[in-house]
């Protein structure tokens, strides 16, 4: 079957850096998204990986490894508007996008 | 700029009524989708459409029903709802299957 896995919940200081973890299994593999989804709002497009490595875009990061189905989403010097739910999606061998449920990202001052 | 819109923004619905949740794209995507989002669950995909005049069925597609009679609107039909039907719904369109997906900002609906 298709999965993902990403953590339900993670904590952090403000100013700190995070990282979320996101493994996945699906038929076939077209690329990785992350998604960023404030509670109440629509989710809003981070980054897509298709290549294996490090993508570096301002305070955040996306990598992926396709032999291992696993990437993350690297968060620095974190701000309170960083709280969110940060949503992992896989593109199958249809195109289609497989979603994970969410992390949710709680920043303490 | 507009980008995609839904219409309501939320609904109280009696089990066994139709709806037709709406939705519009500004930005010429060939693609749309319709998902529904439930506490503690990933996105899933109800219905999609690659294109203008074709759709497809998604991971949930039971008890929905849409139609793309042109590129702007992706129209979302509940036939007879039911009380498993409240969820909050995302309408959502791309340039292709491989690339940023833009999202409206959603419907809250519940059946009761």
């Amino acid at each position: 079957g298709q999965n993902i896995d990403q953590p339900t919940e993670m904590t952090a200081t403000e100013g700190a850096i995070v990282q979320i973890n996101c493994t996945y299994q699906t038929s076939g593999f077209n690329g990785l998204f992350w998604y960023q989804q404030h509670a109440g709002e629509a989710p809003t497009f981070l980054s897509y990986n298709v290549l294996d490595g490090l993508e570096e875009k301002g305070r955040f990061s996306s990598f992926l490894s396709r032999s291992k189905g696993y990437s993350y989403l690297l968060l620095k010097e974190l701000q309170m508007k960083d709280s969110a739910s940060y949503l992992c999606a896989s593109l199958d061998s249809n195109y289609q996008l497989i979603w994970g449920a969410g992390t949710k990202l709680i920043i303490k001052p | 700029t507009a980008g995609i819109t839904q219409a309501p923004t939320s609904q109280i619905l009696a089990a066994g009524r139709s709806m037709t949740l709406r939705c519009t794209q500004d930005m010429r995507h060939n693609a749309m989708y319709w998902y529904r989002q439930d506490l503690g669950l990933g996105l899933r995909l109800i219905h999609y459409s690659n294109t203008a005049g074709t759709t497809g069925k998604g991971e949930v597609p039971d008890g929905y029903s849409v139609s793309r009679a042109n590129t702007d609107d992706f129209p979302l039909t509940l036939a007879s709802a039911v009380p498993s039907q409240t969820s909050v719904y995302f309408c959502a369109s791309s340039d292709s299957s491989s690339s940023e997906a833009f999202f409206g900002q959603g419907t809250r609906l519940t059946v009761v």
